[in-house]
């Protein structure tokens, strides 16, 4: 069974640009979560979607957004980007949505804002 | 708010030599405790999910296990292969939906 599989895995943007990534689930799972990673901050859950509604939202501002699709893949922006937006995304999806589903990690997108 | 704290940050170890890793969690309501192994570069791949307190879990080299307050990750006889960093995280009744907390990571090193 094919991984979480994530596009693309790098970019490159400037300041005040805006940003799409985008995510595919392991087929059949139906919950995806996004997580912001950084040297100084670690791992921080952005949001969850399931069956296309955004389930739990983590403390970022307005400018990060997203979607999930009736295919369960799922897309994030982010506007107006800032130089701290530099970090690893993480896309993840579970089987079903629950804090004790077992979560399961794509390669990520490497964001590098200049 | 759920924490999670692991510790060491980094680790080295020789080759063979057997050892520990610790989290330490503090949730309202542990829902599941999740162990990941994270390569430079590239997305955590999951190990472990632990329920409850006295579960273990064992996976080659690794064993898991899961008190009411912390989780260990032991290694037996690590080989170069096993460097990476480790990371801890726990779901809970605290948050809707599947927000995981994790902690900073277990940065280890094995030396042939």
């Amino acid at each position: 069974k094919a991984g979480v599989t994530q596009t693309p895995r790098y970019l490159i943007k400037t300041r005040g640009q805006q940003v799409t990534l985008s995510c595919s689930p392991i087929s059949g799972h139906r919950s995806v979560s996004w997580y912001q990673q950084t040297p100084g901050q670690g791992l921080q859950f952005l949001f969850e979607y399931f069956s296309e509604t955004q389930r739990n939202k983590g403390n970022f501002p307005g400018r990060f957004s997203g979607r999930q699709f009736s295919n369960s893949r799922s897309e994030m922006n982010v506007s107006t980007l800032e130089l701290g937006d530099s970090a690893l995304y993480l896309c993840a999806s579970s089987l079903y949505a629950g804090s004790g589903e077992t979560q399961y990690f794509g390669p990520g997108t490497r964001l590098l804002v200049l | 708010e759920d924490q999670v704290t692991q510790s060491p940050e980094a680790l080295r170890l020789q080759e063979g030599e057997s050892s520990s890793l610790n989290c330490s969690y503090t949730v309202s309501g542990l829902r599941g405790l999740f162990w990941y192994r994270q390569d430079p570069g590239k997305g955590p791949e999951f190990l472990f999910t632990l329920y409850s307190a006295g579960e273990e879990k064992e996976k080659e080299r690794l064993k898991a296990t899961l008190t009411k307050k912390e989780s260990f990750l032991h290694i037996t006889a690590p080989k170069p292969e096993d460097s990476a960093t480790y990371l801890c995280a726990v779901g809970s009744n605290n948050n809707a939906g599947n927000m995981l907390t994790f902690g900073g990571g277990t940065r280890l090193m094995v030396k042939p």
